[in-house]
């Protein structure tokens, strides 16, 4: 069973328009944390956020917002005033402790995010 | 840049061939994650080591193994290889805790002709 899902594929926005990225997750872990990562076409990961299963207070980082939402297992990162640079794809990732024991990460699937000038 | 090196960048061999894949982690850290990221399967666990100890395995395939030296660089050895073993791997370090974050290297494109 997929532990992470993103369901859209690929979302198209025009610069400086917000762009929202849906991520919805499965776990039977207490604690856990959940992480957006970043992919730009060059190929490497960069982190970006984090987030605790206990700490649902949603915060803003420069462009960068999240909603967390424990009730109903989602975590959304939203792009304010998107950026070319900011094409690239965005992965959801989940690291919990049940049932291996260690901070292993199972991503979702991506979205394409495509910022036209 | 993360502070993750991986050699090297780009890799292209043959079916049946053995390769290894080397991975400096961030000073300091002790974990070192493998991830495999392929169209079909996406990004996927492989195995974690920690100061040296194997902690954890996931999808890795018999034909792949790894380890971890003294001075906590990390290798990942594919042997036997067939085409769907091309994909990008990625390394990934942390200092050891469970609840990390992972920093992720530029990851090594292997292509298997």
């Amino acid at each position: 069973a997929q532990k992470v899902t993103q369901a859209q594929t690929e979302i198209s926005v025009v610069e400086k328009e917000d762009v929202t990225l849906d991520c919805v997750y499965e776990t039977r872990d207490t604690t856990y944390y959940l992480f957006w990562y970043k992919q730009p076409p060059s190929g490497e990961l960069v982190f970006l956020i984090r987030r605790n299963s206990f700490d649902e207070q949603n915060e803003i980082s420069g462009r960068y917002s999240w909603n967390f939402q424990k009730s109903t297992s989602s975590f959304n990162f939203t792009i304010t005033a998107s950026q070319v640079v900011d094409s690239a794809v965005y992965f959801c990732a989940l690291s919990e402790s049940f049932p291996y024991g260690n901070n292993r990460l199972a991503f979702g699937k991506g979205n394409q995010v495509v910022v036209i000038p | 840049d993360s502070g993750v090196t991986q050699t090297p960048k780009h890799l292209i061999t043959a079916t049946g061939q053995r390769v290894t894949l080397r991975c400096s982690p961030r000073s300091g850290d002790l974990s070192v994650y493998w991830y495999q990221q392929s169209l079909d399967q996406g990004l996927q666990f492989l195995i974690q080591y920690y100061n040296g100890e194997e902690r954890a395995k996931g999808n890795i395939l018999e034909r792949f193994s790894a380890q971890q030296f003294p001075d906590l660089h990390s290798e990942l050895n594919l042997s036997s290889l067939e085409l769907g073993d091309s994909a990008l791997y990625f390394c990934a370090s942390s200092p050891g805790g469970m609840t990390d974050t992972q920093y992720f290297g530029p990851g090594t494109r292997l292509t298997v002709l």
